[in-house]
């Protein structure tokens, strides 16, 4: 399967900050990723479609000025939470997979800690 | 009604023993489906995926998929403790990328 990276693995952040997750497909050429945001002991949540070299595609209910999508290459994906909250403290975790049938791979995720 | 539906469980099965996982979904033109292998902390683990009717074995899992029906199932023969975990079915449809995940099953197998 595809092998697909974040940094970082955790993050500790003031409230009020901006904080950069990286994902990145190791030896896919990615044109979509995909973002989950995962609360303890909940499912996964589909945040955002991000596509290579166009805007992302959120879902119902995120909030796209707060949470920055850029796909600029093939092979990376960066996901930034602006202006965060407590309530942001979660689960970040990317996914790799294009096509009707292929499957997506994570990566190994980013605990987000906002205090 | 829920798109994918599973049952949270626990399901709490021996050593040695076979766990079944079960699956519906409401989406009748559904194509691909794929079960994920979740442990506490750690992002989930693609573990099987099927696309057609009928069984498909992989080791000791055997995924079982039923379009007619709307369901697929994970059987884990020969459990061992190092299964436990939660199990995610998710579906993708026709003509798109996205995954609609189950909210999980969680797995106990005890010595």
């Amino acid at each position: 399967g595809a092998v697909v990276s974040q940094h970082p693995s955790w993050v500790i952040c003031k409230s009020g900050t901006s904080v950069k997750i990286e994902c990145r497909s190791l030896d896919f050429q990615a044109t979509t990723m995909f973002w989950y945001r995962q609360f303890p002991k909940q499912s996964l949540m589909l945040m955002a479609t991000s596509n290579e070299g166009s805007k992302a595609t959120y879902e119902q209910g995120v909030e796209k000025d707060k949470f920055l999508i850029n796909h600029a290459s093939l092979t990376l994906s960066t996901l930034t939470v602006t202006s965060a909250h407590p309530e942001d403290s979660s689960f970040y975790i990317c996914t790799v997979g294009s096509g009707v049938r292929i499957e997506q791979y994570f990566g190994p995720g980013t605990r987000l800690t906002v205090t | 009604q829920k798109e994918v539906e599973q049952n949270s469980g626990p399901l709490s099965v021996p050593e040695g023993a076979i766990a079944s996982l079960n699956c519906t979904y409401s989406d009748r033109v559904s194509q691909s489906f794929f079960w994920y292998r979740q442990y506490s902390g750690k992002s989930p683990e693609l573990i099987m995926s099927i696309y057609s009717n009928g069984d498909k074995e992989d080791g000791r899992f055997t995924a079982q998929l039923n379009k007619a029906s709307q369901y697929v199932s994970l059987l884990i023969r020969d459990s061992q403790p190092s299964d436990s975990a939660t199990y995610l079915c998710a579906v993708k449809t026709y003509n798109t990328d996205k995954l609609i995940f189950g909210t999980g099953t969680r797995l106990q197998v005890f010595p």
